[in-house]
């Protein structure tokens, strides 16, 4: 079946540090979104993707969909220790409401 | 103020004991999901449903039940069937189309006693 993997799964930074989080799929997808949950949270949606190579930046977030719309990238430039929690990724296949998610990477930001 | 609900935000099971969550929208979102979270891992898809009447296993369906009688109600009834219930649920709701964000509540912890 259909899995979607993210690397690394743990991420400590110090402050200002840039951060990346990985998102491989084992099939291609139609578009991937990315969530953040801080500790004790739930799921808040960050953004969604979904042309092949597309890129996009919120504030100091930067998004990325590969070629292949196999997988994707969160890159956080200077992090701040607003940015704690665990990043996951969700992709979802052509004409599915389903969405398969990422195994998730928790970034620490150490002050 | 739209959003979704879960009850109870804490839950405690016997052996041999069937629990119902409950999960409310009044977001007027016709998709419904129930996922469950293992510490320090992933969510994994229970149940989905797309429309009033209708929804499908997910991954990890055995051992939970579910009923979609209303739009706004998604219940998640953990039977005696799943042996390893002790999770963090997580119910979350999406305008039935694909490329939607999901929104979810803030989670059901349930452990065993």
């Amino acid at each position: 079946g259909q899995q979607v993997m993210q690397i690394p799964q743990y991420q400590h930074v110090q402050e200002g540090e840039d951060f990346t989080t990985y998102c491989n799929s084992s099939t291609t997808l139609s578009n991937i979104q990315w969530y953040k949950q801080r500790p004790g949270g739930h799921p808040v949606f960050l953004i969604q993707l979904v042309k092949s190579g597309e890129v996009k930046k919120q504030k100091r977030l930067t998004f990325q969909f590969g070629e292949a719309k196999k997988n994707s990238s969160l890159h956080i430039t200077a992090t701040q220790t607003t940015d704690v929690g665990t990043y996951f990724c969700a992709g979802a296949t052509s004409g599915t409401y389903k969405y398969i998610f990422g195994t998730g990477t928790r970034l620490k930001v150490l002050a | 103020d739209g959003g979704i609900t879960q009850s109870p935000k804490y839950l405690f099971r016997k052996e041999g004991q069937n629990v119902t969550l409950s999960c409310e929208q009044n977001l007027n979102h016709d998709a419904m999901y129930w996922y469950r979270q293992d510490p320090g891992q992933g969510l994994r898809l229970i149940y989905y449903s797309q429309i009033v009447n209708d929804f499908q296993k997910g991954d990890i369906a055995e051992g939970y039940s579910v009923s979609r009688e209303k739009k706004e109600s998604f219940p998640l009834t953990v039977t005696s069937a799943q042996k390893n219930p002790t999770a963090f649920y997580l119910c979350a709701s999406s305008i039935a189309h694909s490329n939607q964000p999901q929104h979810f509540g803030d989670g059901t912890r349930l452990s065993i006693l």
